[in-house]
């Protein structure tokens, strides 16, 4: 089974700043993943899915990169309403999740 | 707009049965595989099974085989699961999503999701 490695697990952060979200997957698996927003109580939400395709209605300030085994998330200049978690998941074979990392406001 | 909206869950013992549903609509259906994913109390997200557009493939993560079935009905554009022989480890906020595949992978990922319905498997 493919094993995925999210980091940082929590963050802190202020409005206005830059964030980056790591994901590391124990083998290649090309560009299939995927990137989820999760607020409290409610459901999760894609916001990229092959690594870097902008699901539409996102905001431009979400960004993915990467292909094979290491991939990013940023947010640039973050808003108020971006303090939730954030999962990564791989798609090549089967599935898995990341472990999730909650952006907090600093 | 896309609407997934899930029920059927509920408190139920230990080794009994419940059987989940969405109702999907603002969408063609039968054009879409479609998934289940669970997410336990206070953690990550676990994908369950998958189905098909015409329900003739189905998946499932290793923990439900031979416990869970997954079904759709295209003309009442509903997905289903049936869920039997329950456990604790089952406990979980069950969400319902439309999948779409692109490129070479056989795996869909996860472009809209219900809000999920709570299945606590407790005595």
């Amino acid at each position: 089974a493919i094993r995925i490695t999210q980091s940082p697990s929590s963050l802190s952060a202020s409005t206005g700043d830059r964030v980056t979200i790591t994901c590391r997957a124990s083998q290649g698996i090309s560009s299939y993943l995927a990137w989820y927003q999760q607020k409290p109580g409610k459901a999760p939400k894609l916001l990229i899915y092959a690594a870097s395709t902008l699901q539409s209605g996102v905001p431009s300030r979400f960004s993915g990169s990467g292909s094979g085994t290491d991939f990013t998330l940023t947010i640039s200049c973050l808003q108020s309403e971006d303090f939730a978690t954030y999962y990564c998941q791989q798609y090549y074979s089967w599935y898995t999740f990341g472990q999730g990392t909650k952006l907090e406001i600093k | 707009e896309v609407q997934l909206v899930e029920s059927g869950g509920g408190l139920v013992q230990p080794g009994g049965s419940l059987r989940l549903s969405c109702a999907a609509s603002g969408f063609t259906f039968s054009s879409y595989w479609m998934s289940w994913v669970r997410q336990a109390p206070g953690k990550g997200l676990e994908w369950v099974a998958n189905i098909k557009q015409d329900g003739s493939e189905k998946y499932y993560v290793d923990s439900v085989k031979g416990r869970f079935t997954i079904s759709r009905d295209n003309a009442k554009n509903s997905l289903y699961l049936q869920m039997n022989s329950l456990r604790a480890e089952d406990t979980a906020v069950y969400y319902c999503a439309r999948a779409r595949r692109v490129g070479a992978t056989i795996f869909p990922y996860f472009d809209y999701w219900g809000q999920g319905t709570l299945v606590t498997v407790s005595s």
